[in-house]
């Protein structure tokens, strides 16, 4: 079966430019995660998807960062506008449910604003 | 609050057996996950406990002790492949977030 899929892999912004990354889950799997990780640390969690429903954004920023997930499938995470602290990798996963041992990971989206 | 610990950094010789430690301070969750991170790659799933004792998968084995707030990944017969980053991760039952510990860089000698 095909993974997680991400894009675009890597981004190079100027800060105060709107970015977005895309992530196309496992099929089949209702729970998708987008987490941030900077270098030399675990990955942080920014929002949890069960289906169409964000059931938990407490760690999203919301004054600049935004998140959907039409149709219970695909989701985009969007920035803007960037600041020199988002440079980070933006890891999307997804698992079969909420309660799984631990999600699968897409490559990653690594982002560096500048 | 909840917050996992792991050595930062861990250093063995090709073909050797190392043991990575997580303690964890807090109760009430559903299970220990261990993931594999290479250098400019994506987590990967490596093992879970949601029971207390040993799980061996290949030359990777976890164990849990939820008594002892304590958990580990032992791997043997190290490859230089191994060389990477170790995470362990637990899932709440207050909110099923996933809080993962610092990580711990395996670096492996010949």
């Amino acid at each position: 079966e095909a993974g997680v899929v991400q894009s675009p892999r890597y981004k190079i912004i100027e800060k105060k430019q709107p970015v977005a990354f895309w992530c196309n889950p496992i099929s089949g799997h209702n729970t998708l995660y987008w987490y941030r990780q900077n270098l030399g640390q675990g990955p942080e969690l920014l929002i949890r998807y069960e289906n169409e429903e964000a059931v938990d954004d407490s760690q999203l920023p919301k004054d600049r960062f935004s998140a959907e997930r039409l149709k219970g499938v695909d989701s985009t995470l969007k920035i803007q506008p960037a600041e020199l602290g988002d440079s980070a990798v933006y890891l999307c996963a997804s698992s079969l449910d909420g309660v799984s041992r631990g999600p699968t990971f897409g490559a990653g989206s690594r982002l560096t604003v500048l | 609050g909840q917050s996992l610990e792991q050595p930062s950094e861990v250093t063995a010789v090709e073909g050797a057996i190392v043991q990575i430690n997580c303690t964890y301070q807090t109760s009430g969750f559903y299970g220990l996950s261990w993931y594999q991170q290479h250098d400019g790659g994506a987590p990967t799933f490596l093992s879970y406990n949601g029971l207390d004792g040993l799980e061996e998968t290949g030359r990777f084995s976890s164990f849990l002790s939820r008594s002892d707030s304590y958990g580990y990944l032992l791997l043997q017969e190290l490859q230089m492949k191994d060389s990477a980053s170790y995470f362990c991760a637990v899932k709440w039952y207050s909110n099923y977030q996933l809080i993962w510990g610092a990580g711990t860089k395996l670096i492996i000698k010949p």
